[in-house]
């Protein structure tokens, strides 16, 4: 039963470019949630969402950023224009709902953005 | 919005000494769960507690909630090199249909062998 898979684990942009990060959901998991982790920081929350639906992107910077979970296929954050200040860790985790239960994260995607 | 403050921030001790964090929220929590990062690694869930003045033991780890189910601690008896990492709580907030988790910024523990 794989877990959480997130790729690419590494990615390197120069300011200006754009950043696509994946994350495939555990087996049976509809829900996923971004976050932002910046060094010796806590996880920001970024957004949550459903198949194909945006719960709640309270957390998404306004400009910029975006996110989709399609009926078919991985969630996706997307980053554009990166500046040097979006240089984090950006991990995804994924429940079998959106209610009080535990979250299972991937591994990771670290951005640095040169 | 709801904030989790989480203290210390970091935490050094030698093998074999206790450790504990804390966790307080602004406002009541819905459940408490408790995460552990590995340096390099990403979060691991480790326990959610729900009920108010709950205790929940782990081997070596004890959880609390408190009695309001405004805090929550995590204590490791006699720690051991393995239990180096960043410790996070995570308070659940639901408002009507929502439900949201925030994260303190953890604790980093640190022992020395």
């Amino acid at each position: 039963n794989a877990g959480v898979m997130q790729n690419p684990r590494h990615l390197v942009r120069r300011r200006g470019q754009e950043a696509r990060l994946r994350c495939s959901p555990m087996k049976g998991h509809s829900h996923v949630y971004w976050y932002r982790q910046l060094p010796e920081e806590g996880l920001k929350f970024m957004v949550y969402l459903q198949k194909e639906n945006i719960i709640d992107e309270s957390g998404m910077p306004k400009e910029r950023f975006s996110a989709e979970f399609p009926k078919e296929g991985p969630s996706i954050l997307r980053i554009q224009q990166v500046v040097r200040g979006d240089s984090a860790a950006y991990f995804c985790a994924s429940s079998p709902s959106g209610t009080g239960i535990e979250q299972y994260f991937g591994p990771g995607t670290r951005l640095t953005v040169t | 919005g709801q904030q989790v403050m989480q203290i210390p921030q970091y935490q050094h001790v030698q093998e074999g000494e206790d450790f504990t964090t804390y966790c307080n929220s602004s406002t009541t929590l819905s459940n408490i769960q408790w995460y552990k990062q590995r340096p390099g690694g990403h979060p691991v869930f480790l326990i959610q507690l729900v009920k108010s003045g709950e205790v929940k033991k782990q081997k070596r780890l004890t959880f609390q909630f408190g009695e309001a189910k405004k805090n929550s601690s995590l204590h490791i008896t006699a720690t051991q090199t393995t239990d180096v990492g960043t410790y996070f709580c995570a308070g659940g907030y639901r408002g009507g249909s929502n439900y949201k988790l925030t994260f303190g910024k953890g604790t980093l523990l640190t022992v020395n062998p």
